[in-house]
C-alpha cells in the first residue's frame, strides 16, 4: 500500500494556464517536501513544510500543508515551460523513528508552448 | 559547497558481476539515504546509514545488497551478483539532521543508473 498518493499522474497544459497538483496520505507526516525531477537528474527540493494548514510560495508556486498534516498541494500560476518536469512529495513520518523520507510516485507535468 | 556527489553516474555490469556506487554527502552532513527509483515507480527507500551505523535497512533486499557509510570515505552500495531486475537509477541523499526529526531537509545526489545486461 502506497503512503503518499499523488494525482494526477500525468498532466499536460498550455503555457499562461493554471494547475493544482495533489499529495494526499492517510498517514500523519511531521513534515512534507516537495521537489522537481528532471529526466537525468536527482530530485531537487523545492519546499519543506511543517505546521498544519500552512502555506508558502515560491515565486510562482504557492504549496500549503493540510490542517491535519495529511495532504499537500502545489498550485501553479501562470505555467511556463520551464516548469515542466516531475513533481515529487515526500513525508516524513511523525512520531520520529528512523525511517527515510516516503515518496509518491510522483506527476508527471508537461507544460506546452 | 558541493552538493551530493555520486559516482559513477553510469555503470553498466554483466549478470553476476558486483556493483559497486559511491556517494559522498554534502559537507557537515552526516545522513546519508540511499534509494532506488525505477520508471513509474518512483523513489523507494532502500537504507538509511549515520556514520559507521546502519539505521535503517528496512528497505534493502535481503540478499546481494549491503551498504555502508565509513568514518572517512564516502557510502557505498554494494550490489552482488548483479541481476536485470537490478537496472535501475539508484540515488543518494544526505541530511544534516537525522530521520525521523521535524524539518528534516534531505538533498540528493544526481544518481547512478545501473543497466545489467
Amino acid at each position: 500500500t502506497q503512503l503518499l498518493e499523488q494525482s494526477p499522474q500525468f498532466l499536460s497544459i498550455q503555457e499562461g494556464e493554471n494547475l493544482t497538483v495533489y499529495c494526499n496520505s492517510s498517514s500523519v507526516f511531521s513534515s512534507l517536501q516537495w521537489y522537481r525531477q528532471e529526466p537525468g537528474e536527482g530530485p531537487v527540493l523545492l519546499v519543506t513544510v511543517v505546521t498544519g494548514g500552512e502555506v508558502k510560495k515560491l515565486k510562482r508556486l504557492t504549496f500549503q500543508f493540510g490542517d491535519a498534516r495529511k495532504d499537500s498541494s502545489l498550485h501553479i500560476t501562470a505555467a511556463q515551460t520551464g516548469d515542466t518536469g516531475l513533481y515529487l512529495c515526500a513525508g516524513a513520518k511523525a512520531g520520529g523513528g528512523a525511517d527515510g523520507l516516503t515518496f509518491g510516485k510522483g506527476t508527471h507535468l508537461i507544460i506546452q508552448p | 559547497n558541493a552538493g551530493v556527489m555520486q559516482n559513477p553516474r553510469h555503470l553498466v555490469r554483466r549478470r553476476g558481476q558486483e556493483a559497486r556506487l559511491r556517494c559522498s554527502p554534502m559537507k557537515g552532513h552526516s545522513h546519508v539515504y540511499w534509494y532506488r527509483q525505477l520508471p513509474e515507480e518512483g523513489l523507494k527507500f532502500m537504507v538509511y546509514l549515520q556514520k559507521e551505523n546502519i539505521i535503517d535497512e528496512s528497505g534493502m533486499p535481503k540478499e546481494r545488497f549491503s551498504a555502508e557509510f565509513p568514518k572517512e570515505g564516502p557510502s557505498i552500495l554494494r550490489i552482488q551478483q548483479v541481476v536485470r531486475g537490478d537496472s535501475a537509477a539508484y540515488f543518494c541523499a544526505s541530511s544534516q539532521k537525522g530521520a525521523g526529526l521535524m524539518n528534516t531537509e534531505a538533498f540528493f545526489g544526481q544518481g547512478t543508473r545501473l543497466t545489467v545486461v
